[in-house]
């Protein structure tokens, strides 16, 4: 069973089209995130949610637009795209954020190449 | 806001033992984690610590926290091919969401 899964694996697109990449988690857990690697590794939080609910947004153009309809969904729509946000974008989940729910479960993520 | 820097590459011998050093610069961080990544795989939680331990061990894994000095490091004891990745320090103090480092590839070689 999968814990955090996101959908696709790969996603090559066209510049200034809009895409979406879609998370699930199973794990029974309140808060999920999205973070961007880059092609130096470097990993960076964008959004986190908890409850459904937005408490951190990171400085992050507007044109990402996290979605939670549910606390085992987090989607992430990005407009316009452009040729740096190419990278790799993980989706992880917590139980909380305190103590050991801070333990984060990450997905397999999702290899963004704009073109 | 928090910091944290790791070397980016270590290569050492199977058999050998890996010693992979973090330093990060917010002293309220309340919980340090070393996270590994696998090629084409997500991150995965190895072991973590609470700041106010000083030595974690779990079964070839050693984590050493020097508070006064703001350094982290892991020790691989008899470092296998398969603990070939990339290690990610991450330090986590009031708001809880960690900040990692630029991860440490590891490269274990016959």
């Amino acid at each position: 069973d999968t814990a955090v899964s996101q959908t696709p694996k790969y996603l090559v697109t066209q510049m200034g089209n809009d895409k979406s990449i879609k998370c699930e988690q199973n794990l029974g857990h309140d808060t999920m995130y999205w973070y961007k690697q880059d092609s130096k590794k470097f990993l960076k939080i964008m959004f986190s949610y908890n409850n459904k609910e937005l408490i951190i947004n990171e400085t992050v153009p507007n044109r990402f637009s996290p979605k939670s309809p549910d606390k085992a969904h987090l989607n992430l729509h990005i407009n316009s795209l452009e040729l740096g946000d190419s990278a790799v974008y993980f989706c992880a989940s917590s139980q909380g954020l305190t103590g050991k729910g801070n333990e984060q479960f990450f997905g397999p993520g999702t290899r963004l190449t704009v073109l | 806001g928090e910091d944290v820097e790791q070397s980016l590459f270590l290569s050492v011998r199977e058999g050998d033992s890996s010693v992979i050093n973090c330093t990060y610069t917010d002293s309220s961080s309340t919980y340090l984690y070393w996270y590994k990544q696998e090629p084409g795989a997500g991150l995965q939680l190895l072991t973590y610590i609470f700041s106010n331990m000083d030595m974690k061990q779990d079964q070839r894994l050693t984590v050493l926290l020097n508070k006064k000095d703001k350094h982290l490091s892991l020790r691989i004891a008899d470092t296998q091919t398969g603990d070939s990745a990339i290690y990610f320090c991450a330090a986590a103090g009031g708001s809880y969401i960690p900040t990692f480092g630029r991860g440490t590839s590891l490269i274990v070689h016959p």
